[in-house]
């Protein structure tokens, strides 16, 4: 079965520092990798997808990630966060084949220092 | 071009009682899939919609059940509230599998 693991469950970054927020991933082939961003009382809004190619994926506001197919890992990183970066973000896997169904990680809250 | 909205925002219900949840997807997409989010836990998948039919669905009892229009909107429906239900419902549109999922803002639905 699918699972993702995304194992800091609370990170304290300061403004302008770098980030990386870790996500490993269980799947028996190449899944479907997702990181979504969530901020209070919104909903989920997507950074970032990979589904083949490039293993080095470029999304919205800034963030990247990196599928290494050989430690099961999709990290997202930014080189210098923003104060407005502040959210929780979850990692997520698909199965190719199958419908839209998303396997969330249980999300990473990140809080900005000034 | 508007996004996807859901009604209501908040609800609160007694145990044994049935709730209806909407979800009005973007323009043009055909697809609507539906999670349950759970106080400091992700999203689960309940299940999905696509032109009116149900076409996947999580691990969650029948008393979870839905609905699509013709006109792509959804209704998340659930008979015989437990106390576990307790959570934020969200809903998401696509243009079809594997499409970029729009997720709404969600209800809060609280048991009590």
């Amino acid at each position: 079965a699918q699972s993702v693991t995304q194992p800091d469950i609370h990170i304290t970054v300061s403004e302008g520092a770098s980030l990386e927020l870790r996500c490993n991933y269980s799947y028996g082939a190449t899944p479907y990798l997702f990181w979504y961003v969530q901020s209070p009382g919104q909903g989920l809004q997507l950074l970032l997808k990979y589904f083949s190619g490039d293993t080095l994926v470029q999304g919205i506001k800034g963030f990247e990630a990196e599928f290494k197919r050989s430690q099961s890992s999709f990290n997202l990183r930014k080189p210098s966060v923003h104060w407005s970066d502040a959210a929780e973000y979850f990692c997520a896997v698909g199965a190719r084949g199958a419908t839209n169904k998303l396997i969330f990680g249980t999300g990473t809250l990140l809080a900005v220092q000034p | 071009e508007t996004g996807v909205t859901q009604s209501p925002t908040h609800l609160i219900k007694t145990r044994g009682q049935q709730v209806t949840l909407r979800c009005s997807s973007q323009s043009g997409h055909n697809t609507v899939s539906w999670y349950q989010q759970a106080l400091g836990q992700g999203p689960q998948f309940i299940f999905q919609y696509y032109r009116e039919e149900e076409n996947g669905r999580g691990n969650f009892p029948p008393r979870f059940s839905g609905l699509q229009f013709p006109n792509y909107s959804s209704e998340l429906n659930v008979n015989a509230l437990e106390l576990d239900d307790s959570a934020l419902y969200l809903c998401a549109s696509s243009l079809g599998d594997w499409q970029t999922q729009y997720f709404g803002p969600g209800t809060r639905l609280l048991v009590l």
